[in-house]
This record gives C-alpha cells, sequence and structure tokens, in this order.
C-alpha cells in the first residue's frame, strides 16, 4: 500500500528553528507537496519538490531525496504564528496525491 | 483576487436529512476536488472532475453525490448524512502545469444532529 509517515507533533520555541520529517512509500513519484493547515481552516500551499535537493522560500525551505523516499520542511525564525499543521503530501504514477496525517506544530514563547 | 469560494462555511444538518454543500472558483481550473477530512487525519479524496469527467473514489460511499455543472460550479450532496460524515469538506482546483498545486477553499464544517 501507499504510506506517508510524518511525526504526530513536535513543540518548538519562538525565534527557533525546527525540521518536521516526512516519509513516503508510493506506487511512483511524481512530486511532493507541503501545506500548512491552521485549526479549522483549509490547507494552504507552502511548497513543492520534484527533483532532490534544497528549496527556499523565505523563512522557508524543503529538502528531498527520492532515493530515501524522504523529505523536510525547515521553518526558521520561528513566529507564533507558525503554530499549525504541516502536511506532506506525494503525487504517484498515477497523478494521485496520497496524503499524511500531518504534523501539529506547537510554538512556545 | 482569484480564489476558490465554498458555501456555507458551517453547515449544522439532521441525521438522514440530504445536505448540499458548493464551491466556486474564479481560478477557471479544469479540475475539481472534494475532500473529506476529520480532526487530525488526511484529507481523504472523495472525487473529483477533470472538466466534465467524473472520477470517483473506490471507498467512497454512495451517500455522497457530485455535480459539475460548469467549470465555476461544483456541489457536493449527502443524501442521507450519518454522524460519521460529520467533518470538514474541502473543495480543491487544479490547473494543470508542471506542478499542477491544488489550491483550496475554506472549507464547510458539516455538524450532524
Amino acid at each position: 500500500g501507499q504510506n506517508i509517515d510524518q511525526p504526530t507533533e513536535m513543540t518548538a520555541t519562538e525565534g527557533a528553528i525546527v525540521q518536521i520529517n516526512c516519509t513516503y512509500q508510493t506506487s511512483g513519484f511524481n512530486g511532493l507537496f507541503w501545506y500548512q493547515q491552521h485549526a479549522g481552516e483549509a490547507p494552504t500551499f507552502l511548497s513543492y519538490n520534484v527533483l532532490d535537493g534544497l528549496e527556499e522560500k523565505g523563512r522557508f525551505s524543503s529538502f528531498l531525496s527520492r532515493s530515501k523516499g524522504y523529505s523536510y520542511l525547515l521553518l526558521k525564525e520561528l513566529q507564533m504564528k507558525d503554530s499549525a499543521s504541516y502536511l506532506c503530501a506525494v503525487r504517484d504514477s498515477n497523478y494521485q496525491l496520497i496524503w499524511g496525517a500531518g504534523t501539529k506544530l506547537i510554538i512556545k514563547p | 483576487d482569484a480564489m476558490v469560494i465554498q458555501n456555507p462555511r458551517y453547515q449544522v444538518t439532521q441525521f438522514g436529512k440530504p445536505v448540499t454543500l458548493s464551491c466556486s472558483q474564479t481560478l477557471n481550473h479544469n479540475v475539481m476536488y472534494w475532500y473529506q477530512q476529520k480532526s487530525s487525519q488526511a484529507p481523504k479524496l472523495l472525487f473529483h472532475y477533470y472538466d466534465k469527467d467524473f472520477n470517483n473514489e473506490a471507498d467512497t460511499p454512495d451517500n455522497f453525490q457530485s455535480r459539475r455543472p460548469n467549470t465555476s460550479f461544483c456541489f457536493l450532496d449527502i443524501r442521507s448524512p450519518g454522524l460519521g460524515d460529520a467533518a470538514m469538506y474541502l473543495c480543491a482546483t487544479s490547473g494543470g502545469g508542471e506542478t499542477d498545486t491544488q489550491y483550496f477553499g475554506p472549507g464547510t464544517r458539516l455538524t450532524v444532529l
């Protein structure tokens, strides 16, 4: 079967750096997405990786290793508003998005 | 601003009473999706339209139906809601291209009494 694994919950301190990992086993690979979802709201698109390496976008960066079936989302200079769930999703060989359950990130002052 | 709009944001219905949720988009995207998401779970794809071509997920219950009368609008009909259907319903669209990113509406929170 197809599977996306992420930690259920993480805690970090305001101003610090946090790395949220995602491992996947899917039938084929056509890109990996990270979304941010605040409680009670819809997911919003953060980043897309299809080639190995690091994609940087302001305070957020996303890394992909296709050979390891692994990605991470790196958040720098954490702010209280970054408290949210972060969902990893992989597009498989059928161009279907396979979603992880998300990592709930709690930011403490 | 181009966007995905869902109405209503909150819907309360009674057990077994049909309900319709609506989604509209100004992005002119050709693909529209309906997801169900329960608390702390991954979004679950119910069905999607590629233009007018309807694609139903194999495990989507028959209780759930959808209509897409035109490019801009898509509806989710729940014929006889059960308590287990209480969830957030998310509409998303994508327009192809290199990333074919899905963009979500704000969601409709459905409560079944």
